[in-house]
């Protein structure tokens, strides 16, 4: 069965300061990973995803197959960075996400 | 275009009761998928339904059913209810699955059981 870890309930970091938030799976075949975010009082929303290799709101995440890691990774936070993150596996066909438990991202001013 | 809604908002039940929730689709989207969101387990997979056929299942007892219509629109149904069901129900749709598809949320019914 799959399993998504993220080690940190809370990450607190001031801004300007750069950020990583961790990411840990276990999966027996080839893993499509994803991040979602979900800002006060908004719905749940995808924030990016590794088979696109792109940067959104100046986020990146890559797939590190032999680590079995995707961490979320931006240089310097801003203040509407603050939001909870979730890594997210789908393994198999359709749409069967497994969440890791999520990160509380707080930047402090 | 409109986005995922879910009805009711909020709903208040007592143990051993049944409930139903109600979940729209955006528009076009045929895969509906099903999430339970609890302090202590997270966001938890119940089920996925395309094209009024349940795709994929959670580790849920049966007590936890669905279905799809042919407008797409779904509902998850969840009988004799216990203490532990109390949670945030929440909805998501794609346009038909998979990895290079978006799921969008809906904002989630919160079921309370008393």
């Amino acid at each position: 069965a799959q399993r998504v870890t993220q080690p940190e309930k809370l990450l607190s970091v001031f801004k300007g300061a750069p950020v990583e938030l961790k990411c840990n799976y276990s999966y027996s075949g080839s893993p499509e990973l994803f991040w979602y975010v979900q800002y006060s009082r908004q719905r749940l929303q995808l924030l990016l995803r590794h088979i696109s290799r792109e940067s959104i709101k100046g986020f990146t995440a890559d797939l590190n197959k032999g680590e079995t890691s995707f961490h979320l990774k931006k240089p310097f936070a801003q203040e509407e960075d603050s939001a909870m993150y979730y890594c997210a596996l789908l393994a198999g066909g359709g749409n069967k996400l497994t969440f890791g438990t999520g990160t509380q991202l707080k930047v402090e001013l | 275009k409109a986005g995922v809604t879910q009805t009711p908002r909020y709903l208040i039940k007592t143990r051993g009761q049944q409930v139903t929730l109600s979940c729209s689709p955006i528009s076009g989207h045929r895969s509906v998928s099903w999430y339970q969101q609890t302090p202590g387990q997270g966001l938890q997979f119940l089920f996925e339904y395309f094209s009024e056929t349940q795709r994929n299942k959670g580790n849920f007892p049966g007590r936890f059913s669905g279905r799809q219509f042919s407008n797409s629109r779904s509902e998850m149904n969840v009988s004799t209810l216990e203490l532990g069901d109390s949670a945030l129900y929440l909805c998501a749709s794609s346009p038909v699955g998979g990895f290079t598809d978006t799921q969008y949320f809906g904002p989630g019914t919160r079921l309370t059981v008393l």
